[in-house]
């Protein structure tokens, strides 16, 4: 089955920074979630996206959702140590289908 | 409200044994589904609802069996256990079409010996 093209696959940083990560795709989607997992739980959603264009944020999180329907991008401003975690983006076409998963950016933040 | 409640949150299964995993909603949402995570995988559907008496395959449904009688409820059941199916399974519902409120239960983690 499809998945999202979800990057970096990893990223180290310092707290303070700011991150960014994207998710492509080769075929559109009319909704995007962004979601984080800490370790045993189950994935909590953090934006979610309804319309081409539409930039929406929450707190330090921004994300938007790409024009031609096939991408969207999430930064995380000024991380701090509770940042740290698995995010996945998500795309749903609508009607009864699922939501199609990309594989995760690991965040791992350095003190 | 609770939101999404999967049970058990752990189990340890012999290959061909059969159990039926837990999820119950209290959003009154149309849509209910069950996902496996496995490393590296991302999560993949295995089965869908969008309401009461109505059930769909997903993905990966093979091994798997759902039922939806009331909204509220969507048990998924391994008829006969594989270590393949060696999982964590995560139930999650929304409104329907948009994905609005799209939830996730914390988790069921299988292991199958």
């Amino acid at each position: 089955g499809q998945q999202l093209n979800q990057s970096p696959q990893s990223m180290f940083i310092q707290e303070g920074e700011d991150v960014s990560m994207n998710c492509t795709s080769s075929s559109i989607f009319n909704t995007w979630l962004w979601y984080k997992q800490d370790p045993g739980e189950g994935p909590v959603l953090l934006i979610a996206l309804y319309k081409a264009g539409e930039l929406t944020s929450n707190g330090r999180l921004t994300a938007q959702f790409g024009i031609t329907r096939k991408d969207s991008f999430l930064n995380i401003s000024a991380s701090i140590p509770s940042d740290v975690g698995i995010y996945f983006c998500a795309g749903l076409r609508g009607g009864a289908d699922g939501l199609t998963f990309g594989k995760g950016t690991h965040l791992i933040i350095q003190p | 409200n609770a939101g999404v409640t999967q049970t058990p949150k752990f189990q340890v299964l012999k290959t061909g044994q059969s159990m039926t995993l837990q999820c119950a909603q209290d959003m009154n949402h149309e849509y209910m589904s069950w996902y496996r995570q496995d490393p590296g995988m991302g999560l993949r559907l295995i089965h869908y609802s969008v309401g009461a008496g109505i059930t769909d395959q997903g993905e990966v449904p093979n091994g798997y069996n759902v039922s939806r009688s009331t909204t509220e409820d969507f048990p998924l059941r391994l008829l006969s256990a594989a270590p393949s199916q060696t999982s964590v399974y995560f139930c999650a519902s929304s409104y329907l079409g948009t994905g609005e409120g799209y939830t996730f239960g914390s988790g069921t983690r299988l292991t199958v010996v």
